[in-house]
């Protein structure tokens, strides 16, 4: 199946720095990529989709001046949390859905944690 | 938009017998289902989808089925073992294997399976 990388793993940031998490498809071309959040034992609740050089969609409560998400290439997504705060620690991971099967194929997720 | 709900929230049954989670969703043009499979700290994995032209779908242990009519569809683990221990996630998704539909998760069912 395809592969999603995301890096960082894992982050720890002081109150109101910004972090930059990325998103990379590995072995195919992601037109398409979304960004989840997940608190602990709960869902995967769907922030934005990230589209390649375009714009990205954000779903309703998520403030995109907040989630910045840049999608430059057909490989690489990437999701900046600005002047991050406590309340934004949490996991957030990436996926892709495969062009043929429409399978989604997620990253590793990053565990963000701001003190 | 699609939501997805999910039952049981826990569930927890004896080594080598059945476990059953039900889900409902919300978007009669959903047509896509998958199932995924989260252990602790890892990323979700597929273990078996099914799209709306099919009724049921049967892979080793797991089946799955759809009725489109009641907008309901379940997933069956037979002969649990231990490892089958995590959280599952139903999902809905709409379009035809297209790589940019959205996929939306349900609240996830945490299973423990008891030697």
């Amino acid at each position: 199946g395809a592969v999603v990388s995301q890096h960082p793993s894992r982050v720890i940031c002081k109150s109101g720095t910004s972090v930059k998490i990325e998103c990379r498809s590995l072995d195919f071309q992601a037109t398409t990529m979304f960004w989840y959040r997940q608190f602990p034992k709960q869902s995967l609740m769907l922030m934005a989709t990230s589209n390649e050089g375009s714009k990205a969609t954000y779903e309703q409560g998520v403030e995109k001046d907040k989630f910045l998400i840049n999608h430059a290439s057909l490989t690489l997504s990437t999701l900046t949390v600005t002047s991050a705060h406590p309340e934004d620690s949490s996991f957030y991971i990436c996926s892709a859905r495969g062009r043929s099967s429409g399978e989604l194929f997620f990253g590793e997720g990053s565990r963000l944690t701001v003190l | 938009g699609e939501n997805v709900e999910q039952h049981p929230s826990t569930l927890s049954v004896q080594e080598g017998d059945s476990a059953v989670i039900k889900c409902t969703y919300s978007d009669s043009a959903s047509n896509y289902f998958p199932w995924y499979k989260q252990e602790l700290g890892k990323r979700p994995q597929l273990i078996i989808d099914i799209r709306s032209n099919v009724g049921e779908k049967k892979d080793q242990r797991i089946a799955v089925t759809l009725n489109k009519t009641a907008k309901h569809f379940s997933l069956h683990i037979t002969e649990t073992q231990p490892e089958d221990s995590a959280v599952y996630f139903c999902a809905a998704s709409k379009g035809r294997k297209t790589s940019y539909d959205k996929v939306i998760f349900g609240p996830g069912t945490s299973l423990s399976v008891i030697p």
